[in-house]
């Protein structure tokens, strides 16, 4: 069974700087897609960004990108120039090859103006 | 556009009745999910189904059961409502692809 590790139970950040959220996995499976959702106080789950592990390349969407180390199973997400709407639960995921989804615990980020 | 909806959003029950969550789908998708979230915690997987008529059970499935008639809508049912079943429930959907799950609002439910 996959495993997925938040270590990183809250974190802080200044407004309009950078923050990086660290998240790992245990699997052994060679193709899967991990995630990173947000959830803020309405409790609705919202991706933020996606990848394919068989991808070199990290992914990147507007300031949100991720570090994508495939051999040392970690997917930590970047956010920055950090806004006060960032403020939220992060939620990493993994989703296996029978499409399941594996949660990690959550980083609850606060932003500081 | 097309959406995922729950409800009710929140339901007040009392032990050992039976209650129904519905999860209605406009992607036309295949797959779909439910999870519950408890304090603090991530989700976990109650019950999944890749299509009409197919269910199958995930981490927490005891005590509750699903139904896929169509492809449209997922209910999810606590056939005898427990006090530790009180949690906020979420439905989720997927393509055939399966790459992405989007969910639902969520339903807050409080059992007495």
């Amino acid at each position: 069974a996959q495993t997925v590790t938040q270590s990183q139970p809250e974190m802080s950040v200044q407004e309009a700087e950078t923050v990086t959220l660290s998240c790992t996995y245990d699997t052994s499976e060679s193709d899967y897609y991990l995630f990173w959702y947000k959830q803020p106080p309405s409790r609705q789950m919202i991706l933020v960004i996606r990848q394919e592990a068989y991808k070199q390349q990290n992914a990147t969407e507007n300031r949100f990108s991720v570090n994508f180390q495939k051999a040392a199973k970690s997917f930590s997400l970047k956010i920055s120039d950090s806004q006060l709407g960032d403020a939220a639960m992060y939620f990493c995921a993994y989703r296996s090859s029978d499409g399941m989804l594996t949660f990690g615990g959550g980083t609850r980020l606060m932003v500081k103006p | 556009d097309a959406e995922i909806t729950q409800s009710p959003r929140h339901k007040i029950t009392e032990t050992g009745r039976q209650v129904t969550l519905a999860c209605h789908q406009t992607w036309n998708h295949n797959n779909m999910f439910w999870y519950r979230q408890d304090l603090g915690h991530g989700l976990r997987l109650i019950h999944y189904s890749y299509g009409v008529q197919d269910t199958n059970k995930g981490e927490v499935s005891d005590g509750y059961s699903v139904s896929r008639s169509n492809t449209e809508d997922l209910p999810l049912t606590l056939e005898s409502a427990a006090s530790s079943q009180t949690s906020v429930y979420f439905c989720a959907s997927s393509g055939v692809n399966g790459e992405t799950q989007y969910f639902g609002p969520g339903t807050r439910l409080l059992v007495l």
